[in-house]
């Protein structure tokens, strides 16, 4: 799997615009980029995935440039309750096989009012 | 649906003394995975199963068993819990032929072994 790295913590306020950055160097051409969102004391959520360009739902949104060497989650005026760790993956489409999820040690985002 | 689910919530041992870590999920999801996860750490892979009667070794399976009988358990068993092993456990589950990183995670259960 893609070795990823991503800043271990970040600040921000209510109200702005966040966007966390993860490089994944050694993408593969079946990868694809998924970002999960975990609160203390409870397991990971699924935020967003994408294979290129931009993907957009009712959470965020996930920009992947062409040479798909990097990704940003983009978050939209956050609030306090945004207040996570954050965790970038990389890891092929699969339909079988091993579920070899490799999550680092994520983005600890800090909200403040 | 009631997801993934695990109990206990919250376990004590004392070393040496085994005991079974429960998950079950109702979304009869083929794939099923068990975590483990350390203060400032991620989350490491401990074992997994692609189905019922299937189950393989993940990143740090050592001191630990599963079995898979049904679609919908996956119990972990620690043989002769120790210090090492105190941790949270997240137990997950997935489609057969969705994104290898769609899971959906349990709440967790936080093991202490004195």
């Amino acid at each position: 799997l893609a070795k990823t790295t991503q800043p271990i913590s970040m600040d921000s306020y209510e109200g702005q615009e966040v966007n966390i950055t993860c490089s994944h160097n050694n993408i593969a051409t079946n990868d694809y980029i998924t970002w999960y969102q975990q609160f203390p004391s409870q397991g990971p959520r699924f935020i967003i995935q994408g294979y290129k360009t931009k993907v957009t739902n009712e959470v965020a949104s996930l920009f992947i440039p062409a040479d798909r060497k990097s990704s940003t989650l983009s978050l939209p005026r956050v609030s306090l309750s945004d207040t996570a760790v954050y965790y970038c993956l990389v890891g092929p489409y699969s339909g079988g096989g091993a579920d070899g999820l490799t999550f680092g040690k994520g983005t600890h985002l800090i909200i403040q009012p | 649906n009631a997801g993934v689910t695990q109990t206990p919530k919250f376990q004590v041992l004392k070393t040496g003394q085994s005991m079974t870590l429960q998950c079950a999920q109702d979304m009869n999801h083929e794939y099923m995975s068990w975590y483990r996860q350390d203060p400032g750490m991620g989350l490491r892979l401990i074992h997994y199963s692609v189905g019922a009667g299937i189950t393989d070794q993940g990143e740090v399976p050592n001191g630990y068993n599963v079995s898979r009988s049904t679609t919908e358990d996956f119990p972990l068993r620690l043989l002769s819990a120790a210090p090492s092993q105190t941790s949270v456990y997240f137990c997950a589950s997935r489609r057969a032929g969705a994104s290898t990183d769609t899971q959906y995670f349990g709440p967790g259960t936080r093991l202490t072994v004195l």
